[in-house]
């Protein structure tokens, strides 16, 4: 089945400063890769996705990039801000047809005033 | 604006206890899953369904198992809770037309 390794598993930015994290997947069918964030005490959320048939996908501060080759895929936050603290997790729905995702083991991100 | 419910915010329970866990979603949405929160493993799936009385297992589906009686609502059961099974749950639906999985609030659940 699919495997998915996330990094780092905590992460502590300036504000203002940009966080990056990484995902790497195991199955070359994948073909979906949301990102789910969670705030202290909340439900996980999507904030941003990509299909593999995209390479780079920008929501304002945040921006997801795909490299199917070496399959891996990243989330970058621009302009961090305090708000933006939160668990972030990546996942990946393999390839089949299913509705299955596989998520990473999340980013405690912190962003220092 | 889509709902996802579960029956309880926190549950403390005995080892051998019996347990269910109610999961109800209001967007007519025809998958349902069931996942397990653990510190540094991430959300791991358990069992997931994707029509009435249909379901299938996840990655880690020992000890628990499912029902789905009615479309709106996904029922995790517990057989015979072990304090292994100490963990946040979470229940999240989506439609069959697009991917975004909505997710409850989640079900902390402590097993004595």
């Amino acid at each position: 089945g699919e495997n998915v390794e996330q990094h780092p598993s905590t992460l502590s930015v300036q504000e203002g400063d940009s966080a990056v994290i990484k995902c790497t997947y195991s199955d070359s069918a994948s073909n979906y890769f949301p990102w789910y964030k969670q705030e202290l005490g909340k439900r996980p959320q999507l904030i941003i996705d990509i299909r593999s048939n995209v390479g780079e996908k920008k929501d304002q501060r945040i921006a997801v990039t795909l490299n199917k080759t070496a399959k891996h895929f990243s989330l970058h936050i621009t302009e961090t801000q305090p708000e933006d603290s939160a668990v972030y997790f990546c996942a990946a729905k393999g390839g089949g047809g299913g509705n299955k995702l596989t998520f990473g083991t999340g980013t405690q991100l912190k962003v220092e005033l | 604006d889509v709902k996802v419910t579960q029956s309880s915010r926190y549950l403390v329970k005995r080892t051998g206890e019996k347990v269910f866990l109610e999961c109800v979603q209001d967007m007519d949405h025809e998958n349902m899953f069931w996942y397990r929160q653990d510190p540094g493993l991430g959300l791991r799936l358990i069992y997931f369904s994707y029509d009435v009385k249909m379901k299938e297992k996840g990655d880690i589906p020992e000890g628990y198992s499912v029902s789905r009686e009615k479309k709106e609502r996904f029922s995790l059961i517990l057989e015979s809770a072990s304090t292994n099974q100490t963990s946040m749950y979470l229940c999240a639906s989506k439609t069959g037309g697009r991917e975004t999985q909505y997710f409850g609030p989640g079900t902390r659940l402590l097993v004595l």
